[in-house]
């Protein structure tokens, strides 16, 4: 069965470098890898979106390496504010077709 | 109204009823979703509305019965719940089908079947 991997939980101190990374191993090949940021009672918020190598934006950073089966999430100098759960979207293969599917999520618990 | 909406946020129902969720979404996208979230799972894709045709429903009991009237609209209609069918409902949408686009979320329905 096409699944993702993720931590469940993590925990960092505010200042920190944070890396989450998601195993994906049947990854569509011509599909983007995205990470979602979510809040309780909030649906889930996009953060970032890449297809490979690294890819920067004003939040965060993804590394993808050249066989796209893992990605990995990172967030420089986190704050109180970034505890969330972090979860990686991909189109997985699935009885003959892509499936978006989300990993269960990495609970980041950032403290001071 | 910005964004994509949910109502209503919150909905207890018996096991017996009928009721609808309903998502709009003002972003001008092509694509609707419907999500399942239940504690400790990940998130589930119900159902995929692309041009207002659904192309994913992922083997969901019939019990849930999706509706899309046009580009903007959005139904779940729910009838004789179960209650391990309790979970957040999220309604996304994106510029078109498929995880290769951004998919906006909305704050979702809190279901509680009784």
């Amino acid at each position: 069965l096409a699944k993702t991997t993720q931590p469940i939980s993590m925990d960092s101190y505010e200042g920190q470098e944070v890396n989450i990374t998601c195993s994906h191993n049947n990854i569509a090949t011509n599909d983007y890898i995205t990470w979602y940021q979510q809040f309780p009672s909030q649906g889930p918020r996009f953060i970032i979106q890449g297809y490979k190598t690294k890819v920067t934006n004003e939040v965060a950073s993804l590394f993808i390496p050249a066989d796209r089966k893992s990605s990995t999430l990172s967030l420089p100098r986190v704050s109180l504010s970034d505890t969330a759960v972090y979860y990686c979207l991909v189109a997985l293969a699935s009885g003959g077709s892509y499936i978006p599917t989300f990993g269960r999520g990495t609970s980041l618990i950032v403290h001071p | 109204e910005t964004g994509v909406t949910q109502t209503p946020r919150h909905l207890v129902m018996g096991m017996t009823n009928k009721k609808s969720l309903k998502c709009e979404q003002h972003l001008g996208h092509n694509a609707m979703y419907w999500y399942k979230q239940s504690a400790k799972k990940p998130l589930e894709l119900m159902f995929v509305y692309s041009l207002e045709e659904r192309v994913e429903n992922n083997s969901v009991p019939s019990r849930f019965s999706p509706e899309c009237p046009n580009s903007s609209h959005l139904f779940l209609h729910l009838h004789t719940l179960q209650p391990e069918d309790s979970a957040l409902y999220l309604c996304a949408s994106s510029q078109d089908g498929g995880s290769t686009y951004e998919q906006y979320f909305g704050p979702g329905t809190r279901l509680t079947v009784t």
